[in-house]
């Protein structure tokens, strides 16, 4: 257990649809980092934040969007679903700003779009 | 644009002997970073090993070693003693710092390993 909950653990819904994915970060953390992880497109990297501030843009669509709240809890909106968007959503959690140092990582949540 | 590549999809290795995962990398950039991750069939995934361009020696972590070798431009995973828990896909990704404090992070597409009692 790495310390790092997102819920749920499984969701699915119909294309068009929104959905908004939770992750709270391990204690003292204040970096959280979201990821993609589908069969087309492998593992993605789509955005990070850190105390509340978006720190680093990846991969993220224009139709996905998140943000990280005071106490440091973490949601992604996912809007417009395609059947594209069914994948694997992990968050992870770093004590520091920067991306170079150990990760924990949630369960993830499985997305299935139909 | 930056590229990890793992060569092989698929390693089987016997228990206790050690098997090197392979992975190539392509930047001009002198500054990046190199990660290993682990994936077990449970999901989850498990940071291994972080190597610094400018880090002089190999990172090791335990069992975990990365061969880093920067003219060749890979960095592979090396782990000792295989164990049948290490059976796992495994994943090496790169990161580049792309201005204004902001940065780019790419996996490969994985080499799952298979450990053989």
């Amino acid at each position: 257990d790495s310390g790092v909950t997102q819920t749920p653990k499984h969701l699915i819904t119909a294309t068009g649809q929104r959905v908004t994915l939770r992750c709270s970060p391990r204690s003292g953390d204040l970096s959280v980092y979201w990821y993609q992880q589908s069969l087309d497109q492998g593992l993605q990297f789509l955005i990070q934040y850190y105390n509340g501030e978006e720190r680093a843009k990846g991969n993220i669509l224009e139709r996905f969007s998140a943000q990280q709240f005071p106490d440091l809890h973490s949601e992604l909106n996912l809007s417009s679903l395609e059947l594209g968007d069914s994948a694997l959503y992990f968050c992870a959690s770093s004590v520091k700003q920067g991306p170079y140092n150990e990760q924990f990582f949630g369960p993830g949540t499985r997305l299935t779009v139909l | 644009a930056q590229k990890i590549t793992q060569t092989q999809p698929g390693m089987f290795v016997q228990e206790k002997e050690a098997v090197t995962l392979d992975c190539t990398y392509d930047t001009s950039d002198p500054s990046y970073g190199l990660f290993w991750y682990k994936q077990p069939s449970s999901g989850e995934m498990i940071f291994l090993i972080y190597q610094g361009s400018y880090d002089q020696q190999n990172a090791t972590e335990g069992r975990y070693s990365l061969n880093f070798q920067k003219a060749r431009k890979s960095a592979n995973l090396v782990i000792s003693a295989s164990q049948l828990g290490d059976s796992a896909m495994y994943f090496c990704a790169m990161i580049l710092l792309v201005g204004a404090g902001s940065y780019q992070l790419t996996f490969g597409k994985g080499t799952k390993l298979s450990v053989i009692p």
